[in-house]
Parts: structure tokens; C-alpha cells; sequence
């Protein structure tokens, strides 16, 4: 019983297009993340989502788009993708609080051509 | 502002020791640290919370100094699972910003 899972593993699609990633939580955490790592291994934080406040780093363009149907799904949107895109992106939950670890799902590896 | 590691890579022989620091230029109220393998998604290997607290995972422990607003990583008698990059986290708010990463590789 998977606890983060992202749909889909693999995406590849053309430039300009729009695109979604599915995740979802059965962990019952009250915060979600986005993560987007590059090619060289960077992790970087791209939204937190708690309880309906949305924390977004400002390096983010603002193509990219978080979007939470309910408490166990953060879904991104991605618009106009761009060739800088490419990426593998995780998304993660965990308990609000610094004490709480983070769980990560297996990760999304998007291309783009 | 994310934590910076060091070294940025490591190759050890099986059995050696190796140490990975994480440091702050912002005030470090807990250090988080995960280990990724290659293909995988980042594993939670353990929190620490309060300055001079040290933790341990099978052979690998860590410390935090809350004051030099670091912490270590120290991976001892190494192993072949132990290969992977090893991130260090530094939570703030609801944001959880990871370090560059150490890309740790053992040999036989």
C-alpha cells in the first residue's frame, strides 16, 4: 500500500504544451511538497501546501501551479512547458512541523522535446 | 537560503568511515537528513532537534551544533547500500529546503 504516489512515472511531451502530475497521500499528513530535481541531483523546494496556505519559493515560475482537491492529493500543473523543464519531481507529505519527516513519492521524470 | 554541504562527492573503499557537514548562513532549529539511491526517491534517515543532540541509524549517526548552526553526517565501517546522495534538510516554516547533496560512493 503505496503511501506517496505520483502518476505518471514517465512523461514525455513537446514544448508548448500543457501538462499534469497526480499525487496523492495515505498517511493522513496535513502538508504536501514539490520538489523538482535536476540533473544534478538538486532537490529544490518548489511549493508547500498546508491546510489551504500555499508557500511558494519565488524562483518558481509562475507556469507551474499546485493544485489540492482535497487534504490527500497535490496535483502540479504545468503550462508552456519549456525545454528547461525537464526534470525528475517528487512529491512528498509530511506532518506539519519541523519535527516531522518527510515521505517522498517515487518521482516523476519529465521530458521535454 | 539552502543549508550547503560538503564534500561534494565521496568515494570510499567498504569498511572506511566518512564524514558529510551541513551548515547554515540562517539560524538551524533542526536538521533533517535523507539518503537517495540512484533511481529512488529520497529516504528519511533521521531528524535532530536540539544543539548537541547526536542520533544513529545502524552504522551512520549524525550531531548538530544549534550555535555553529552545522551538522554531521558521520558514516561508519561503510557499507555497498550505503552508496546514494545524502541530502541535509533544514526545515523553516512549512518549507523543507534541502542542501546540494553528497554523492557518497563505496567500492567493494
Amino acid at each position: 500500500d503505496t503511501a506517496v504516489s505520483q502518476t505518471p512515472k514517465y512523461l514525455v511531451t513537446q514544448m508548448g504544451n500543457d501538462k499534469s502530475i497526480k499525487c496523492e497521500q495515505n498517511l493522513g499528513h496535513d502538508t504536501m511538497y514539490w520538489y523538482k530535481q535536476d540533473s544534478k541531483k538538486f532537490l529544490k523546494i518548489m511549493f508547500s501546501y498546508n491546510n489551504k496556505e500555499l508557500i511558494i519559493n519565488e524562483t518558481v515560475p509562475n507556469r507551474f501551479s499546485p493544485k489540492s482537491p482535497d487534504k490527500a492529493h497535490l496535483n502540479l500543473h504545468i503550462n508552456s512547458l519549456e525545454l528547461g523543464d525537464s526534470a525528475v519531481y517528487f512529491c512528498a507529505s509530511s506532518h506539519k512541523g519541523q519535527v516531522a519527516e518527510a515521505f517522498f513519492g517515487q518521482g516523476t521524470r519529465l521530458t521535454v522535446v | 537560503q539552502q543549508p550547503v554541504q560538503s564534500p561534494q562527492a565521496v568515494i570510499l573503499r567498504e569498511g572506511e568511515d566518512a564524514v558529510i557537514n551541513c551548515s547554515s548562513s540562517k539560524a538551524l532549529y533542526s536538521v533533517h537528513w535523507y539518503r537517495q539511491k540512484h533511481g529512488e526517491a529520497p529516504v528519511f534517515l533521521m531528524i535532530l532537534l536540539k544543539g548537541g543532540e547526536q542520533k544513529g541509524h545502524e552504522k551512520i549517526s549524525a550531531s548538530f551544533n544549534e550555535k555553529k548552526q552545522q551538522s554531521s553526517l558521520y558514516l561508519t565501517a561503510s557499507q555497498l547500500s550505503y552508496s546514494g546522495t545524502y541530502f541535509c534538510g533544514s526545515p523553516a516554516g512549512n518549507m523543507l529546503t534541502f542542501g546540494g547533496g553528497t554523492r557518497l560512493m563505496v567500492k567493494p
